[in-house]
């Protein structure tokens, strides 16, 4: 079976600092794994997903994500927060059939 | 075609009547999935359609849900004698045909059930 854990429902940091939002995953098989940010009353917008390839996952925004099999790990980088970062970000994994296991999602906050 | 699209994007309703969403995937898409998301929580997979064919359900869908693919395009989420419970943001995705091909997400319906 397939889970995600997300650590720290909430993260505040500075702008222009590093942002660090913490996925664990669980999967008994390769997995597929996804960021997604969704903004206030809007659905999700894909941010980067790794899907066997480069571990190393770039994605939009400058957001970057590096899946580490052996800490079963995918959190998401940036290295300078933005004003605009605001949002809530959800990491997932791909289980069967390609449905989606959600986190329960980071809140990020960024203050001027 | 510019992406997802789901109507209503609101919808208000007493307990005990019927609703229904509707949403309409990129027209290229073979697969289209309902999740659930409630207030501080992230969505939880409903149901998956291959075209028409619903191939998968979650246990979260109780019989007064029924969700439709007429002819593979469009799809319909009903929800029948509504509670209290069911108010949360409905989603729909699309997805072409492989696993970790990405899903694309409406802007969703959000039902508030009184």
């Amino acid at each position: 079976a397939q889970s995600v854990t997300q650590l720290g429902s909430h993260v505040s940091v500075s702008e222009g600092a590093l942002v660090l939002l913490r996925c664990n995953y669980s999967s008994s098989v390769p997995p597929y794994l996804f960021w997604y940010v969704q903004y206030p009353n809007q659905g999700l917008q894909l941010l980067l997903k790794y899907t066997s390839a480069a571990t190393l996952v770039k994605g939009i925004n400058g957001f970057e994500a590096e899946f580490k099999k052996s800490e079963t790990s995918f959190h998401l980088t940036k290295p300078s927060a933005h004003m605009s970062d605001a949002a809530e970000y959800f990491c997932a994994v791909s289980a069967g059939l390609g449905k989606l296991i959600f986190g329960q999602g980071t809140e990020l906050s960024v203050k001027p | 075609d510019t992406g997802v699209s789901q109507n209503p994007r609101h919808k208000i309703t007493k307990r005990g009547q019927n609703v229904t969403f509707r949403c309409d995937p990129i027209s290229e898409h073979n697969r289209l999935y309902w999740y659930r998301q409630t207030l501080g929580q992230g969505p939880e997979f409903l149901t998956y359609f291959q075209n028409e064919a619903q191939l998968e359900k979650s246990r979260l869908l109780s019989d007064r849900f029924s969700a439709e693919r007429p002819k593979g395009s469009f799809s319909t989420l009903e929800i029948q004698r509504t509670e209290q419970g069911d108010s949360a943001m409905y989603l729909c995705a699309s997805s072409s045909d492989s696993r970790g091909e990405t899903q694309y997400f409406g802007p969703g319906t959000r039902l508030l059930v009184l």
